[in-house]
């Protein structure tokens, strides 16, 4: 029973470029979240999608930041014009049911660095 | 806003050894999880707490969750050097928003030295 899946797992970006990452939630799973690890920081919410909708975007930083989750295929955080400051790991996880939202299972992360 | 306050921040110890790891709040959590993060993995779930009170075991590791439902403790009996990892508890708010957001604390670093 495959996890949920991240990728890239590492990801290279010059100042001012598009970051694109992706997240396949655990099979049967179709509530997706979006987490940034900082260094020295803990885990910081960011947005809780369902299938086509955004239900929760709370934590998304206000401009250059986007998420969606299609109706086929990964959900995507996009960060365009990429800056130093948005070198860190970003997590995806995912939970079966609406009312079961903390049993949230995460990807392996990909780790943004931004030059 | 609600936090989560984990102690210690940092741990070494020798296999053997017991240990507990706290995670505190002022506020009440609905549900309080705690996970286990090895360097460039991500969190793997442990234990989900969700009534005051509980206690829950998975081999040597007991997890409480407090009366209150605002804080939580870890204890490890007879640490193996396998326990190493960063610990992260993470609690569910009752508040506001959508509930589908985490609130997790900083984490505590272990190690175990065999």
């Amino acid at each position: 029973n495959a996890g949920v899946m991240q990728n890239p797992r590492h990801l290279v970006r010059r100042r001012g470029q598009e970051a694109r990452l992706r997240c396949s939630p655990m099979k049967g799973h179709s509530h997706v979240y979006w987490y940034r690890q900082l260094p020295e920081e803990g885990l910081k919410f960011m947005v809780y999608l369902q299938k086509e909708n955004i239900i929760d975007e709370s934590g998304m930083p206000k401009e250059r930041f986007s998420a969606e989750f299609p109706k086929e295929g990964p959900s995507i955080l996009r960060i365009q014009q990429v800056v130093r400051g948005d070198s860190a790991a970003y997590f995806c996880a995912s939970s079966p049911l609406p009312q079961a939202h903390y049993e949230q299972y995460f990807g392996p992360g990909t780790r943004l660095t931004v030059t | 806003t609600q936090l989560l306050e984990q102690s210690p921040q940092f741990l070494s110890i020798q296999e053997g050894e017991n240990l507990t790891v706290y995670c505190n709040s002022s506020s009440v959590f609905s549900s309080l999880q705690w996970y286990r993060q090895e360097p460039g993995e991500g969190p793997v779930l442990l234990v989900t707490v969700v009534t005051g009170g509980e206690v829950k075991k998975l081999k040597r590791l007991t997890f409480q969750f407090g009366d209150a439902r605002k804080d939580s403790s870890l204890h490890i009996t007879a640490a193996q050097p396998g326990d190493t990892g960063l610990y992260l508890c993470a609690g569910q708010g009752v508040y506001g928003g959508s509930q589908g957001n985490l609130i997790f604390g900083k984490g505590t670093k272990l190690s175990v030295k065999p």
